[in-house]
């Protein structure tokens, strides 16, 4: 199947920075990028949906000044987290889908701890 | 927008016994179903599918089942093993938006040997 990487795979930072993570589709064109948060215990919420070249479309309730999305190729899309606070810590996943695939690629996920 | 509902939320098996998980969704739009498992602090692994012109789908010792009618999925794992033990995703594929999966809330599998 298809691969996609994110980097880091785990982060620490202090309150009040921010924070950057990379989702990279390593053999495939991803032309539709989702960005997942996922709490302890809970299941996945999608946060956002970016395709290249084009502004992210938030999910209701998902400061989009506070999450930067940039998709600006086919194989890089990346979350910035500005102005991290503690209840932003979380496990942050991103996927990738090949134009009108069905299937979603996930990445191995980024756990983000602010302290 | 869709809504995807699962249960149980916690499911405990004898190894060997069988175990089955339930989903149901909101959208008639919705056609296709994956499930996913996800072990502890890594990326949801797809372990079948089903789209929505199919009733079933097996392999090996996991079936998947559709009713679109009733507009519910379910999972089917048998000959359960203690590496089976991880937490269940149904998801549905919702057409009407940007290609967008809904997550159900997610059952923890123990297999008990």
């Amino acid at each position: 199947g298809a691969v996609v990487s994110q980097h880091p795979s785990w982060v620490i930072c202090k309150s009040g920075t921010s924070v950057k993570i990379e989702c990279r589709s390593l053999d495939f064109q991803a032309t539709t990028m989702f960005w997942y948060r996922q709490f302890p215990k809970q299941s996945l919420m999608l946060m956002a949906t970016s395709n290249e070249g084009s502004k992210a479309t938030y999910e209701q309730g998902v400061e989009k000044d506070k999450f930067l999305i940039n998709h600006a190729s086919l194989t890089l899309s990346t979350l910035t987290v500005t102005s991290a606070h503690p209840e932003d810590s979380s496990f942050y996943i991103c996927s990738g889908v090949q134009g009108a695939s069905y299937e979603q690629y996930f990445g191995p996920g980024t756990r983000l701890t602010v302290t | 927008g869709e809504n995807v509902e699962q249960h149980p939320s916690t499911l405990s098996v004898q190894e060997g016994d069988s175990a089955v998980i339930k989903c149901t969704y909101s959208d008639s739009a919705s056609n296709y179903f994956p499930w996913y498992k996800q072990e502890l602090g890594k990326r949801p692994q797809l372990i079948i599918d089903i789209r929505s012109n199919v009733g079933e789908k097996k392999d090996q010792r996991i079936a998947v089942t559709l009713n679109k009618t009733a507009k519910h999925f379910s999972l089917h794992i048998t000959e359960t093993q203690p590496e089976d033990s991880a937490v269940y995703f149904c998801a549905a594929f919702y057409s009407g938006s940007a290609r967008q999966l809904t997550f159900g809330s997610g059952t923890q599998l123990t297999v008990l040997p």
